[in-house]
């Protein structure tokens, strides 16, 4: 499995401000996803992460309040902007296992536990 | 869309007992995934299962997947204060150009010394 690692581990923030969440793997992926965990909650899909193109956004999220960035094949950005108590959760990347498994799992860094006052 | 629901909710049990969870859905699912998501951390993947009627070990952990490929089930063995977490099950959303994984509502384990 991919090693993923996520910066930073938790912040506190003021509400209006932004934070840029960056995720790296160890190894070069085509599929990264960013998913939001509010607290007590389930996992929710924000975007899938593709490299040279935009972000492909679920419903619910778009990208001026989500912006992303996928420079390479090991590397994305997630920006929380203009931030709101709301915002308050846990944001986690993940990446599809190497094609060669053939299978659909997926691998997830430790998470960012952002909070915002 | 597609919702993934798992029972129970919650469990808190002796150290020592078996423990049975299931998820359900209402449409049919290819793959079944079983993570466990441990205070403080993302989710570890536990057991991927990809036909129905599977049945796979992870040391303690079996899991199934149900032949009508609508549910699943994950029993662990013999629980010990460190299977402490929150199980989820998710499966691959086929609508799209990517698998994207819809997640099940969770349960949580507590297991008493």
């Amino acid at each position: 499995s991919a090693v993923i690692s996520q910066k930073p581990s938790r912040d506190i923030c003021q509400r209006g401000t932004s934070l840029t969440i960056q995720c790296q793997v160890d190894s070069q992926v085509t599929m990264m996803f960013w998913y939001r965990q509010q607290p007590g909650q389930s996992l929710t899909l924000i975007a899938t992460a593709n490299q040279g193109s935009e972000a492909t956004y679920e419903s619910g999220f778009v990208i001026d309040k989500f912006p992303i960035s996928r420079p390479n094949l090991t590397f994305s950005t997630l920006t929380v902007s203009n931030m709101s108590p709301e915002d308050s959760s846990i944001y986690l990347c993940s990446v599809e296992a190497p094609l060669e498994t053939l299978y659909n799992e997926q691998f997830f860094g430790p998470g960012t536990r952002l909070t915002v006052l | 869309g597609q919702q993934l629901n798992q029972s129970p909710q919650s469990m808190f049990i002796q150290e020592g007992e078996d423990v049975s969870m299931n998820c359900t859905s209402s449409s049919i699912f290819n793959t079944w995934l079983w993570y466990k998501q441990d205070p403080g951390e993302g989710p570890v993947l536990l057991i991927a299962l990809y036909k129905a009627g599977e049945l796979t070990s992870n040391g303690r952990l079996t899991a199934q997947f149900g032949i009508t490929r609508k549910d699943s089930f994950l029993n662990i063995s013999a629980s010990i204060p460190s299977d402490v977490g929150i199980y989820f099950c998710a499966g691959p959303n086929y609508g799209g150009a990517t698998n994207k994984l819809i997640f099940g509502t969770g349960t949580l384990l507590a297991v008493q010394p």
